[in-house]
């Protein structure tokens, strides 16, 4: 089946900094969509992406879906302890399943 | 908009009872809706597809008489865990996509204790 490797698995930043974090797929995937989940919560829809090379922005987040339909980032900007969090990566690739990442933990630092 | 409701936010239950979740689209109808179970410090794992009017969808592995799933309207499905035992503790959590999107917007799950 499909898998989404997501990386790093976990990272420990000082506010302000910019994060980065990937997921690539074994496969091809024609929706991409970036997760944040707090504790003891439902995950909470940052990004969408719909189409191969298509950048979008979302206040001081950005994701981007890779041109080879197989990997996509997010970056946070100037990060703020409230982006404390697993930030997961999701995608389908054709019908409407979800594949889930394995996950970034953000731990920000004050 | 793309909000979704579930209730009971969390459940203690004995072990052999039955528990419903219910979990409800409430600004947009919702022709699919999904069940995830999550356990501590994992990902999100795709237990069922539920489709307005038809039966369920199962993945591999989830017993389709242990997790009965109705979806009686577009606003609404409803996850029973029958004769739960102490390993059917867990977080629920479900989902919905608004007509033919891909994107699926979660509720806020449903944590099930059972003793």
């Amino acid at each position: 089946g499909q898998q989404l490797n997501q990386s790093p698995q976990s990272m420990f930043i000082q506010e302000g900094e910019d994060v980065s974090m990937n997921c690539t797929s074994s496969s091809i995937f024609n929706t991409w969509l970036w997760y944040k989940q707090d504790p003891g919560e439902g995950p909470v829809l940052l990004i969408a992406l719909y189409k191969a090379g298509e950048l979008t922005s979302n206040g001081r987040l950005t994701a981007q879906f890779g041109i080879t339909r197989k990997d996509s980032f997010l970056n946070i900007s100037a990060s703020i302890p409230s982006d404390v969090g697993i930030y997961f990566c999701a995608g389908t690739g054709g019908g409407n399943k979800l594949t889930f990442g394995t996950g970034t933990q953000l731990k920000v630092e004050l | 908009g793309a909000v979704v409701s579930q209730h009971p936010s969390w459940v203690i239950c004995k072990s052999g009872t039955s528990v419903k979740i219910e979990c409800r689209s409430l600004d947009f109808q919702a022709t699919t809706m999904f069940w995830y179970r999550q356990f501590p410090k994992q990902s999100l794992m795709l237990m069922a597809t539920s489709n307005e009017g038809s039966k369920a969808t199962y993945e591999q592995g989830v017993e389709k008489d242990k997790f009965l799933i109705n979806h009686a309207s577009l606003t609404l499905s409803t996850l029973t865990v029958t004769s739960a035992h102490p390993e059917d503790s867990s977080f629920y959590i479900c989902s919905a996509s608004p007509g033919s999107q891909e994107t699926q917007y979660f509720g806020p799950g449903t944590r099930l204790l059972v003793l």
